[in-house]
């Protein structure tokens, strides 16, 4: 069955400091795709990555980046830096192939991140 | 370029009573739409997922329905809330395997 969890459910730093925000997935289907979301106290969904399961290629944009590796089912989120911008609340999610390209997202719980001045 | 419009942004509504919640999303055609529910402190849910005018598909059985009158609206529907509908509902459109673009959300409290 397909299911992702997010292990940490709150985590607090000090501006400044890295962090890693943890995903693992599971999924039957060899054609997949996992997104990051970032929940602002407002409460939209800003989307921030998609990556297909046939690239593992890590991914940086700015003080973000993205390390996928389908031998453990995981992809991390790192953001190097954190500002108290940073804080809101960070949805991993995966989406497959087998779901007739509906686009259905399954979400983990999500990690709430606190990053304090 | 592609926007998606959820309304209203709040409401507090009696058990009992019924919901419309309505979304819209402008420049694109043939969207795929959903409804995700998020309960407090909690992930989101898919509800409902719509491929084309008329077409719903229910994830979950709820108290809740869905329809899709027009190509790019996306309506949340219950006869008689109860006090579990509470929650934050999101809208979202997505093209086919992409990404999933996100409403502002509707916060409902159902008292």
């Amino acid at each position: 069955a397909q299911k992702v969890t997010q292990a940490q459910t709150e985590i607090s730093v000090v501006e400044k400091e890295d962090v890693t925000l943890d995903c693992v997935y599971e999924t039957r289907d060899t054609t997949y795709y996992l997104f990051w979301y970032k929940q602002p106290p407002s409460g939209e969904l800003v989307f921030l990555i998609r990556r297909n399961s046939f690239d593992e290629q890590n991914e940086i944009s700015g003080r973000y980046s993205w390390n996928f590796q389908k031998s453990t089912s995981s992809f991390n989120f790192t953001i190097t830096a954190s500002q108290v911008v940073d804080s809101a609340v960070y949805f991993c999610a995966l989406s497959e192939a087998l779901s007739g390209n509906t686009g259905k997202l399954i979400f983990g719980q999500g990690t709430t991140l606190q990053v304090k001045p | 370029s592609q926007t998606i419009h959820q309304w209203p942004a709040t409401l507090v509504q009696p058990v009992g009573s019924p919901l419309s919640l309505e979304c819209t999303v402008e420049g694109t055609s043939n969207p795929n739409l959903y409804w995700y529910r998020q309960a407090a402190g909690r992930g989101l849910q898919l509800l409902f997922y719509s491929v084309g005018i008329g077409q719903i598909s229910s994830e979950v059985p709820q108290n809740l329905s869905a329809s899709r009158p027009q190509d790019r609206q996306f309506i949340l529907s219950s006869k008689k809330l109860l006090l579990s509908d509470s929650g934050f509902y999101l809208c979202a459109w997505s093209w086919t395997a992409s990404e999933a673009f996100f409403g502002q959300g509707t916060r409902l409290t159902v008292v």
